[in-house]
């Protein structure tokens, strides 16, 4: 079965810019993570959707912010982009409820100059 | 508050020779715990979990990890290693008591050498 589709795989933004990523999860997950990966920081959380609805948040600005649909393809915002925003950012699916194994796909790489 | 420190920031092994990544969290409940491998420009792949099942946990491409609980520590071993181990090696603990956010380590790279 298909895997986690993260689009676009790179973009380039430049300072003040906003920008919007997408993540398709696998086929009847309802859950989808996000995370921020960046050479200084490592893996952080950023938030997770389930059923439409945000049900954790990491430690991020509201410059962050991510909504899901339906379908539960999820899409992240990050508005008034700053030259630190520039990371690899992670999409991560799972069914939901008590399942604890999560699904990664590829990313999106941001660079903002 | 959950937390993960991978000793380590790079391993260097020869073909064949034994593979040891090590991991220490800590948890004030009990941890689920988790291995992933990141090939460079690519996501993260699932090693092997631990969830409170046998303490010995074996995973894909003939890795495993033993839960420790007396010293909080989850290494991933591999007996012989291959060219195609080379990659970042991250581990990651996440407990119900704090949702579903995983929390990473720094990463180790492991280089492999002929």
């Amino acid at each position: 079965k298909a895997g986690v589709t993260q689009t676009p795989r790179y973009l380039i933004k430049t300072r003040g810019q906003q920008v919007t990523l997408s993540c398709s999860p696998i086929s009847g997950h309802r859950s989808v993570s996000w995370y921020q990966q960046t050479p200084g920081q490592g893996l952080q959380f950023l938030f997770e959707y389930f059923s439409e609805t945000q049900r954790n948040k990491g430690n991020f600005p509201g410059r962050f912010s991510g909504r899901q649909f339906s379908n539960s393809r999820s899409e992240m915002n990050v508005s008034t982009l700053e030259l630190g925003d520039s990371a690899l950012y992670l999409c991560a699916s799972r069914r939901g409820g008590g399942d604890t194994e999560a699904f990664f796909g590829q990313g999106t790489r941001l660079t903002v100059v | 508050a959950q937390s993960v420190t991978q000793l380590g920031s790079h391993v260097s092994v020869s073909e064949g020779a034994l593979v040891l990544l090590r991991c220490n969290y800590s948890s004030s409940v009990p941890p689920y715990l988790f291995w992933y491998v990141q090939y460079p420009n690519q996501g993260l792949q699932l090693l092997l979990k631990y969830t409170s099942a046998a303490t010995l946990v074996k995973g894909i491409n003939g890795f495993e990890a033993e839960f420790k609980k007396s010293e909080t520590s989850f290494h991933l071993t591999k007996p012989s290693a291959h060219m195609s181990d080379a990659a970042e090696y991250f581990c990651a603990v996440r407990t119900n008591q704090a949702g579903t956010a995983l929390i990473f380590g720094k990463g180790t790279t492991l280089s492999v050498s002929s």
